[in-house]
């Protein structure tokens, strides 16, 4: 596709519901991220995967976070049981390198996620 | 550990004035710094970035943004503000050993009065 896509745009749920949000990358790009930005803060790293492989998922803040990448194209990061403070707008962004720290990352519009 | 500091967290210029807006780091490493733009609703988009060569940074837009080792700052300049222009601002840093370790600023978001 022309650039990185998410959905759902918007998701409400209430707390203690599983949600599921959907990240589809440019195509062809190897890595993939997945960040949390509260409310006037900046994006926060959740997670990374190199193709089907997740190599870091330091930044899940909880055993309630998981994210795959199955065929190394699509992910989906799951949040199970959510809570309050896991409002925030989700951001996912793809970069064509394996390695290179440089490498432009670009970013989908993002999931907005109210738990209620 | 990297981090960036964004002083100010909201900046207001008049259309057509000097916009700056500051960013300062701290790395155990020689860094790679990004500045990123956001409009409402939309993610994160590449202004400029740099990675070791050149200290003065131009991107797109007009902005450009140059690398002070001896101040550790990475400040993001235009010359004249257009209102087009208003939007928030993230500066990040990264690793140049790991591109999983990106660490943004908390933004500075910009205001244009006609």
């Amino acid at each position: 596709g022309a650039g990185v896509s998410q959905s759902p745009r918007y998701k409400v749920a209430k707390r203690g519901q599983d949600v599921a949000l959907r990240c589809d990358p440019i195509s062809g790009h190897v890595s993939l991220f997945w960040y949390q930005q509260a409310l006037g803060q900046g994006p926060e790293f959740l997670t990374y995967f190199q193709n089907e492989a997740q190599l870091d998922k330091s930044g899940l803040p909880s055993d309630r976070f998981f994210a795959e990448r199955p065929e190394g194209s699509v992910s989906t990061l799951k949040i199970q049981r959510t809570q309050q403070e896991d409002s925030a707008v989700y951001l996912c962004a793809s970069s064509f390198e394996t390695s290179g720290s440089t490498d432009t990352q670009y970013f989908g519009p993002g999931t907005r996620l109210t738990v209620l | 550990a990297q981090s960036v500091t964004q002083l100010g967290s909201h900046v207001s210029v008049s259309e057509g004035a000097l916009v700056l807006l500051r960013c300062n780091y701290s790395s155990s490493v020689p860094p790679y710094l990004f500045w990123y733009v956001q409009y409402p609703n939309q993610g994160l988009q590449l202004l400029l970035k740099y990675t070791s060569a050149a200290t003065l940074v131009k991107g797109i837009n007009g902005f450009e943004a140059e690398f002070k080792k001896s101040e550790t700052s990475f400040h993001l300049t235009k010359p004249s503000a257009h209102m087009s222009d208003a939007a928030e601002y993230f500066c990040a840093v990264n690793s140049p050993f790991r591109n999983n370790d990106m660490r943004f600023g908390a933004g500075t978001r910009l205001t244009v009065k006609p």
